[in-house]
């Protein structure tokens, strides 16, 4: 099974809402990653989680808030976000984190902040 | 610090003949290379990568693709285009920083004319 799942598909929410993004995978993997990804352009990484710690974070906004319950797990939290982080999010992980790993990435979450 | 370039953001390709699509890469360590598709409203799928094994590295859907260090190059072939190919495609290197973190090229959108 080399399936990312990330829930919910899609989500509105307002400039003052509270919501969250959740990632899940049950291949072992031992790094997760959060992307934001807007029309027509590459993935840009935000976070890396290495065995569950937080290695990686690229200067993203605190509105922007990730957890990583279990080796399994990582969750995004959104607080007050504007209308520009309007994007699809994605997750991903890789067995290590080594740079020989491939990232196995999810569907994504279509994210539109009103 | 690591780079790819992807020439052409936007690519036509007649049904039935050869997909090109040029990744050239700059990297001061041996890079590890992928190639990634993402069909629309999807995740982005590992079509194939490089890991300093064979310089030609066979993928998934009749992709393949030649590591030539010479070249600073990781170019995507496929003899014959299908309606199914049309997606975007996206070049991608990591080595540099020991947690596999990926630096995307801009991307190409592949059209497949019937």
């Amino acid at each position: 099974d080399t399936e990312v799942t990330q829930t919910p598909k899609h989500l509105v929410m307002g400039m003052t809402n509270k919501k969250s993004l959740k990632c899940e995978q049950h291949m072992g993997h031992r790094a997760m990653y959060w992307y934001k990804q807007k029309a027509k352009k590459p993935p840009e990484l935000m976070f890396v989680y290495s065995y569950e710690k937080l290695s990686i974070n690229e200067s993203v906004p605190s509105r922007f808030s990730p957890e990583c319950p279990n080796s399994s797990l990582l969750n995004l939290h959104l607080h007050a976000l504007q209308p520009e982080d309007s994007a699809l999010y994605l997750c991903a992980s890789s067995p290590r984190g080594e740079d020989t790993d491939t990232q196995y990435f999810g569907p994504g979450t279509r994210l539109t902040v009103l | 610090a690591q780079s790819v370039t992807q020439l052409g953001s936007h690519v036509s390709v007649s049904e039935g003949a050869l997909v090109l699509l040029r990744c050239n890469y700059s990297s001061s360590v041996p890079p590890y290379l992928f190639w990634y598709v993402q069909y629309p409203n999807q995740g982005l799928q590992l079509l194939l990568k490089y890991t300093s094994a064979a310089t030609l590295v066979k993928g998934i859907n009749g992709f393949e693709a030649e590591f030539k260090k010479s070249e600073t190059s990781f170019h995507l072939t496929k003899p014959s285009a299908h309606m199914s190919d049309a997606a975007e495609y996206f070049c991608a290197v990591s080595g540099a920083y020991g947690n596999n973190r990926l630096a995307f090229g801009k991307g190409n959108q592949v059209v497949v004319i019937p």
